[in-house]
């Protein structure tokens, strides 16, 4: 049982280009969500999904897209990168509305 | 909406003292709650929660929370402090029965809080 993985663990980027996050867990849990985190802000929300097809916007969704066309699989994509982008990103997922499982984070750094 | 503060930014406690680590919350309706660590350079961890039930909750590492509906506050507390216990501290909140959809499934968290356990 392998929990959440998340890959790359890190990424430099040029600004403009575009690039995928990759979110799986085993869990068999239907929610999902990915986070940012940046020093003094905490863990903000970008986009979560409920189940295979349902996605929606958290608290900081510009700049970013995601789909969900399983239950195992969460990507992230960043449409054009930007030096604002420069962050920690995590995936996590919950069975219900119990406690999420987080993965080991993606470090990226935009140019 | 839902939110969440941590006041402190740095809590500093020498090793054996007893550690406290304030959270209050604002949500509609019964909260979730929910401590998580997070080591440097790793992903966050679950510590424990509140969902319904005894006030005071007992998590991993020898942490416990208590919940207080009338002051909406959750800290985190633990007896005797350890130096590995040194890490970010996050608070984060659900709140089920506030919203409909997708919405309600929402895990708000605090800014964190740094603990430093001095030897």
């Amino acid at each position: 049982n392998a929990g959440v993985t998340q890959t790359p663990k890190f990424q430099v980027l040029k600004t403009g280009q575009s690039m995928t996050l990759q979110c799986a867990q085993d869990m068999n849990h239907e929610y999902m969500s990915w986070y940012r985190q940046d020093p003094g802000m905490g863990l903000r929300l970008i986009h979560y999904s409920v189940g295979a097809g349902i996605t929606d916007q958290g608290e900081v969704p510009n700049g970013y897209n995601v789909s969900r066309s399983t239950t195992e699989d969460f990507p992230l994509r960043l449409l054009s990168a930007a030096p604002s982008q420069t962050s920690v990103y995590f995936c996590a997922s919950s069975h219900d509305y119990n406690e999420q499982f987080f993965g080991p984070g993606t470090r990226l750094t935009v140019l | 909406a839902q939110s969440v503060a941590q006041p402190e930014d740095q809590v500093n406690v020498a090793e054996g003292n007893p550690l406290t680590v304030k959270c209050t919350y604002s949500v509609s309706g019964n909260p979730y709650l929910f401590w998580y660590v997070q080591y440097p350079n790793r992903g966050l961890q679950f510590l424990l929660k509140y969902i319904t039930g005894d006030n005071l909750v007992k998590g991993s590492y020898g942490f416990e929370a208590e919940f207080n509906k009338s002051q909406t506050s959750f800290h985190l507390k633990k007896p005797s402090a350890l130096v590995s216990d040194s890490a970010l501290y996050f608070c984060a909140v659900r709140a089920p029965g506030a919203g409909s959809g997708a919405g309600s499934y929402q895990l708000t968290f605090g800014k964190g809080t740094k603990l430093s356990v001095i030897p």
